[in-house]
């Protein structure tokens, strides 16, 4: 199974902060990557598809990005409404397989 | 608007089945690719299953392999999965996903039900 090594398992930041998240696959994945936020109780939402492109809904302060086989989830100028679960997945082959997450806390 | 609202979950007893549906609406449903994700408490998310619009393809992850059976009745909007000899481990709040279409592709997880959570206990 293809394992997706998310980092950092938690972080603490502030408001306004940029923060980036990162998932480097152990094979190559292409552009198959999918991140997903999850608030405590709540179902995930999707954020980004396909590594880089925005999913509707989402704001512009989120991004996607590829270099290799690291994955990257950037927030710019982070709001409290960001404050929540990130998980990174990949679905170029099955099993999908999903990273352990990263949570956001506020300082 | 899609919704995805999933039904059927509870305490069970180790060994002893149980079906989860997922009833879908604002959408047609037998155009999209559906699957079944779960996340055990406090812990994070594992793909279980995937099914092809039509029903023809099927997909388990390794762990539920010849237990779960993922299915569709496209006539009712409705998936299904179906849990046999459950173990302590399939203890989990289980997701109904959908696929995301684009222009020219489609994606997996896209929308994601409000989840139902199986307890596996005796």
């Amino acid at each position: 199974d293809i394992q997706m090594t998310q980092s950092p398992s938690s972080m603490s930041v502030s408001l306004g902060d940029t923060v980036t998240i990162t998932c480097r696959a152990s094979q190559d994945v292409g552009i198959y990557v999918n991140w997903f936020q999850q608030k405590p109780g709540k179902s995930p939402r999707r954020m980004i598809y396909r590594a880089t492109n925005l999913a509707d809904g989402v704001p512009s302060r989120f991004s996607g990005s590829r270099s290799g086989s690291d994955y990257s989830l950037t927030i710019s100028s982070l709001e409290s409404e960001d404050v929540a679960d990130y998980h990174c997945l990949q679905y170029d082959e099955y099993p999908y397989t999903f990273g352990a997450g990263t949570k956001l806390e506020l300082k | 608007e899609v919704q995805l609202v999933e039904s059927g979950g509870g305490l069970v007893q180790p060994g002893r089945s149980m079906k989860l549906s997922c009833a879908a609406s604002g959408f047609t449903f037998s155009n999209y690719g559906m699957a079944w994700v779960r996340q055990a408490p406090t812990k994070g998310l594992e793909w279980v299953a995937t099914i092809s619009y039509d029903g023809s393809s099927t997909y388990y992850r390794d762990s539920v392999k010849g237990r779960f059976t993922i299915s569709r009745d496209n006539a009712k909007s409705t998936l299904y999965l179906q849990m046999n000899s459950l173990r302590s481990e399939d203890t989990a709040t289980y997701y109904c996903t959908r696929e995301g279409y684009t222009t020219d592709y489609y994606y997996p997880l896209a929308y994601w039900g409000q989840g139902t959570l199986v307890t596996v206990s005796s």
